[in-house]
Formats: C-alpha cells, structure tokens, sequence
C-alpha cells in the first residue's frame, strides 16, 4: 500500500510566522503536490514537483514556496504566515507511469 | 483554464438505492479520470479510475466515460449510510503532471 505521511495533523501558529509542512513517501513516487481545500473553493493546487530539486507553480502560489531535497520528501513552507492561509493542507504522490494520485492525511493548520 | 463542474449537492438518497453523481470537464485532451471519496475531516481516498469510454465496474462502483461528451459519471448501487461523503471528481490531461479537481458532490444516504 501506498503510505503518504504528513508530519502534523493539526497545527496552530501565529500570525508572522514561519511554518513548515512536511510530506514523506515510501513509494518511490517521482510526483508530489501540495494543495489546499477550503469550504466552497476545493482542492486547489499550491506546488508541484516531477523530480528532486525541481518544482513547478501551481494555481496559487503566492505567500509559499517548496522544498524537495530528497525523493520521498517534500515540504511546504509558508514564509510568514497570515490568517488567510487558515486552511486544509494535502499532500498527495503519483509515480510518473501510473496515473493515480494517493493522498496523505491532511494538516489543518489554523493561524491566529 | 482547465475546470471541472460538478453539482455541490446534497444529494439525498435512501438506503439501498443507486446513487447516480456526475461530472463534466472542459479540456477535450483529458485522459485520465477519477473518483474520490473525502469523509468530512479526512483526505480523498481513491476509489475508481477509468481511462477509456465506457463503463467500469469494481464492487458496487461503476464509473462511465463519454470522451465525446466530456462526462464522467460513478453510481453506486445499493447504496449504505457508510458511503455517505463527498465525491471528489479528477482529471488528468495528456502530459500533464497534476489532476485536476472538482469542487465535489456531497451525497447522503438516508438509512
């Protein structure tokens, strides 16, 4: 089974900080992304990354920025956290030759 | 902009009836097309895909792809109060890394 693993399920930080999110894979999976899901909004796709080292803009990147050093980790990186960024954050992988996208468990992050 | 609509719903069904969800997308060059389910406070699971016209049956899941018309559709026969969620529709285009996503369908069945 394909395990995506989130370091935190549920996260509080104040507003102006820097916040990192975790993701790790154990499938070897060369894809990972990081979207948001807000109420009304959907699933909406924050970064991409089709290798180590490299990352693509998704649909709304400002206020992120995206780390992959490694192949099974890719962290997401809120510079300075704002209110608006109060959200449902999903981390998912697909291996380049498959189709299928798994996700992991979710962080949702509250910024006060 | 690639988009893909679904009907927010609720969509109320009692139990033991076909639930009929559907989902049209607007990039023609679309390939790939899937079905999650999202419990409320949980991630989207994966649950079909299906790649060609037709039908594709797993369980009591059957997804149907119309290329032509750009409408992809899952029913689900028998339905439980378990599968009482929201059904995430994505799609991948050709060369694309990423899928895209509807804004889901909320379904609940009624014991």
């Amino acid at each position: 089974d394909v395990k995506v693993t989130q370091s935190s399920r549920y996260l509080v930080k104040r507003t102006g900080e820097k916040v990192f999110l975790e993701c790790v894979q154990d499938m070897d999976h060369e894809n990972m992304f990081w979207y948001r899901q807000d109420p009304g909004l959907g699933l909406r796709l924050i970064y991409f990354s089709y290798d180590v080292k490299m990352k693509e803009k998704g649909d709304i990147p400002e206020g992120y920025s995206v780390s992959r050093e490694k192949k099974e980790r890719f962290s997401l990186i809120l510079e300075s956290a704002s209110t608006n960024q109060t959200s449902m954050y999903l981390c998912a992988s697909r291996a380049t030759h498959r189709q299928e996208a798994f996700f992991g468990q979710g962080t949702r992050l509250t910024v006060v | 902009q690639k988009e893909v609509e679904q009907n927010s719903g609720p969509l109320s069904v009692p139990e033991g009836a076909i639930a009929s969800l559907n989902c049209t997308y607007s990039d023609r060059g679309s390939q790939s097309f899937f079905w999650y389910r999202q419990y409320s406070g949980k991630s989207p699971e994966l649950i079909m895909s299906i790649y060609s016209n037709g039908d594709k049956e797993d369980g009591r899941f059957t997804a149907q792809l119309n290329k032509a018309s750009q409408y992809v559709s899952l029913l689900i026969r028998d339905s439980q109060p378990s599968d009482s969620a929201t059904y995430l529709c994505a799609v991948k285009g050709a060369g694309s890394y990423q899928l895209t996503f509807g804004k889901g369908t909320k379904l609940s069945v009624i014991p």
